[in-house]
């Protein structure tokens, strides 16, 4: 069974530096072709992909936020991370990780963490 | 970067057949992925690579498409379908999301 869950900080300051744990079961990310991304979505608004982690440390980035975003993991602990730079109001969202899956060049979020909620306020 | 098209909101009836559409603003090939999210929660998978169902996904939903037009298809429609539906591209970088369609039931 694979599950995810997202983690943060709940509250942080405009200037801050955003830090988001996904901790997941039911899979490795050493194992070939496994993926773990990370998704935003502001409160009634739609979803943005921001970033991608592969098995053998590939990542790719949403170049709208590229210059603030890192994605890295932890396999030994089965947990992925992202940071976000110098966040402000804008940066308010549920944060979302999720397991990717993939055939044939194209990749679908397959399963879902139920969303940490970020906000960003003075 | 690839804009996704759709409908804002539809309401049916139920035991109807919905049809959803997305238009991608250039060719994503079968790159093309429905996601289903209630009030509150994650969403959830429900079609990947334009048609095919994804696992535990009730029979009712079905996609089709390719190219820029695409279509998720719900028949029969039931009560517990009220949610709001998004598409999703990742032939072309970035990936990007519709910004959805809300379902609801007469």
């Amino acid at each position: 069974q694979v599950t995810l869950k997202e983690s943060g900080p709940g509250i942080l300051q405009p200037s801050q530096t955003l830090s988001l744990t996904c901790t997941f079961s039911g899979f490795s990310l050493s194992t070939y072709g496994m993926g773990v991304g990370w998704i935003r979505q502001p409160s009634g608004k739609g979803l943005e992909w921001l970033a991608n982690i592969w098995w053998d440390d590939d990542k790719y980035y949403n170049p709208s936020l590229k210059n603030r975003l890192t994605i890295s993991k932890d396999t030994s602990n089965n947990q992925a991370f992202l940071k976000i730079t110098n966040v402000d109001t804008a940066d308010t969202a549920t944060y979302y990780c999720a397991r990717i899956g993939y055939n044939s060049g194209s990749y679908w979020f397959a399963y879902w963490g139920q969303g940490t909620l970020v906000t960003v306020s003075s | 970067d690839t804009v996704l098209t759709q409908s804002p909101a539809l309401a049916v009836s139920p035991g109807e057949r919905v049809t959803i559409s997305c238009r991608a603003s250039e060719s994503v090939s079968t790159g093309m992925h429905w996601y289903q999210q209630k009030p509150g929660q994650q969403p959830k998978l429900l079609i990947y690579g334009a048609s095919n169902l994804e696992s535990g996904v009730p029979a009712r939903f079905s996609g089709s498409g390719s190219g820029t037009d695409f279509t998720l298809t719900i028949d029969p429609v039931e009560a517990d379908d009220t949610a709001t539906y998004f598409c999703q591209q990742s032939w072309n970088d970035p990936y990007t999301f519709g910004a959805g369609t809300k379902l609801e039931l007469k």
